[in-house]
């Protein structure tokens, strides 16, 4: 069985850079699949935020304007999510989850990430 | 960005009913290798969500026999055949055809 867990700051300040963990037992991330982030901010739906494949293919949603970079430690079966310039308005759950089947198979429990001075 | 509408956003239902929920998208999902990745989840209040159904129809492990997926092109469906009290919550339409990957908003269904 798949267990992920995020890890990382509870709260950042408006204009600093978020860096969440997302470590993963029960399968090698260096077998295959693509491993993804997902976000969900208050009371509202679920946003993708991007995915990647250890063969180094990357896929960012446009909506971030190039502040997030994926990256994945297979040393530490870790996979990696940094979001640059932050704001209010990426205050959210986050969520590391398997990309399989064409949807998204097995996810963190998500770790709540406040945006505030 | 395609766009998937789900309807109804709020279904109360009675226990041992169906109930479905619907997912329209704005262009067709079918993939260039033939496949269709229209996707259902659920999530129950403070939980992730969870996957139940994947390329339109098939079932994810573990996930009841209650729960089927149907649909093609552009138009699917979720029906439950007889909710209990543990289907609870938020379902989603995901797509996993184009990028960048989206949901449709939401269904609550809650128990009536």
């Amino acid at each position: 069985q798949v267990h992920m867990e995020e890890s990382g700051p509870g709260l950042v300040r408006p204009g600093e850079t978020l860096s969440l963990n997302c470590t993963v037992s029960g399968y090698f991330i260096s077998s295959g699949y693509y491993w993804a982030w997902v976000r969900q901010s208050p009371g509202q739906g679920l946003e993708w935020i991007g995915s990647f494949h250890q063969n180094g293919k990357t896929f960012y949603n446009p909506s971030l304007r190039g502040r997030v970079t994926l990256s994945l430690d297979t040393s530490k079966n870790q996979f990696s999510l940094k979001l640059t310039s932050l704001s209010v308005a990426d205050t959210a759950v986050y969520y590391c989850t398997r990309a399989a089947v064409g949807s998204f198979d097995y996810w963190g429990q998500g770790a709540l990430v406040t945006v505030s001075s | 960005d395609t766009v998937l509408t789900q309807t109804p956003l709020s279904s109360p239902v009675t226990l041992g009913q169906p109930a479905s929920i619907s997912c329209r998208s704005s262009q067709s999902l079918v993939h260039s290798d033939g496949n269709t990745y229209l996707s259902w989840l659920h999530q129950r209040p403070g939980q992730p969500p969870r996957l139940l159904i994947y390329k339109i129809s098939n079932r994810f492990s573990g996930v009841a026999d209650r729960f089927s997926g149907s649909g093609a092109g552009t138009d699917f469906t979720l029906r439950i055949s007889r909710v209990e009290a543990e289907d609870v919550g938020v379902y989603y339409c995901m797509q996993g055809t184009q990028f960048p990957r989206t949901f449709g908003q939401g269904t609550n269904l809650e128990i009536k």
